[in-house]
């Protein structure tokens, strides 16, 4: 089935404990991105990549990074995370970027006290 | 900068009634508009892609219009059903904005028996 995966689906976290978050597809996608969603907000792009090896930053990419080895893969990882972190995180991909439709993973929800 | 408006934020309606949903958008030069729909607890399902060279995009009973000079679409959801209770929420791209999808913060449908 063609998916995007994302783990864990639930976090619970404190201040500064370094976290990743696993996000892989399997559509042999060129391109991926990861959102988060907070109420009254909506999403907001973090990072995408366009293809191995090239990322850049998004709307709201301070306090997160990320790393495209893979085709795959693409995970996401809060450093130090504090507790404005806390929020649902989508991670997505589309085939080629722009005018493909973008496939989005379950979430994981995220919870920094 | 591009803005995404969905107005209303919630919406009610009896089963069978045909519907519309409105996003408005700021910036006429759109690349393309997509629609998602997000059911609770789950992530987000791309619905229909309407490139900036099309008027409308149909997929069964969901049709969706673009109109650039008036920074508007619409989704038409005919004959709703229970099963369509969701948010739904559209994006668009911007020509120059590296496949950086802007979200509006969606519409809450409840179709009612």
């Amino acid at each position: 089935e063609a998916q995007v995966t994302q783990n864990p689906r639930y976090l619970i976290t404190v201040t500064g404990k370094k976290l990743t978050v696993t996000c892989s597809q399997n559509m042999n996608h060129e391109y991926m991105s990861w959102y988060r969603q907070d109420p009254g907000l909506g999403l907001r792009q973090i990072y995408y990549s366009m293809n191995v090896e090239v990322t850049d930053k998004g709307d709201v990419p301070e306090g997160y990074k990320v790393s495209r080895k893979e085709k795959r893969n693409f995970p996401l990882i809060l450093e130090s995370p504090s507790p404005n972190q806390t929020s649902l995180y989508f991670c997505a991909s589309s085939l080629s970027g722009g005018n493909s439709p973008l496939h989005f993973g379950n979430g994981t929800r995220l919870t920094v006290t | 900068k591009q803005e995404v408006t969905q107005i209303p934020a919630a919406l009610s309606v009896p089963e069978g009634e045909n519907l519309v949903l409105n996003c408005s958008f700021t910036d006429s030069a759109i690349y393309n508009l997509q629609w998602f729909r997000q059911d609770p607890g789950k992530g987000l399902t791309s619905l229909l892609l309407i490139q900036s060279s099309q008027r409308e995009q149909t997929s069964g009973r969901l049709n969706a219009s673009l109109d650039k000079s008036s920074g508007r679409s619409t989704l038409y959801i005919a004959a709703s059903q229970p099963g369509d209770s969701a948010t739904y929420l559209c994006a668009g791209e911007w020509i120059g904005t590296a496949s950086k999808l802007t979200f509006g913060t969606g519409t809450r449908l409840q179709v009612t028996l």
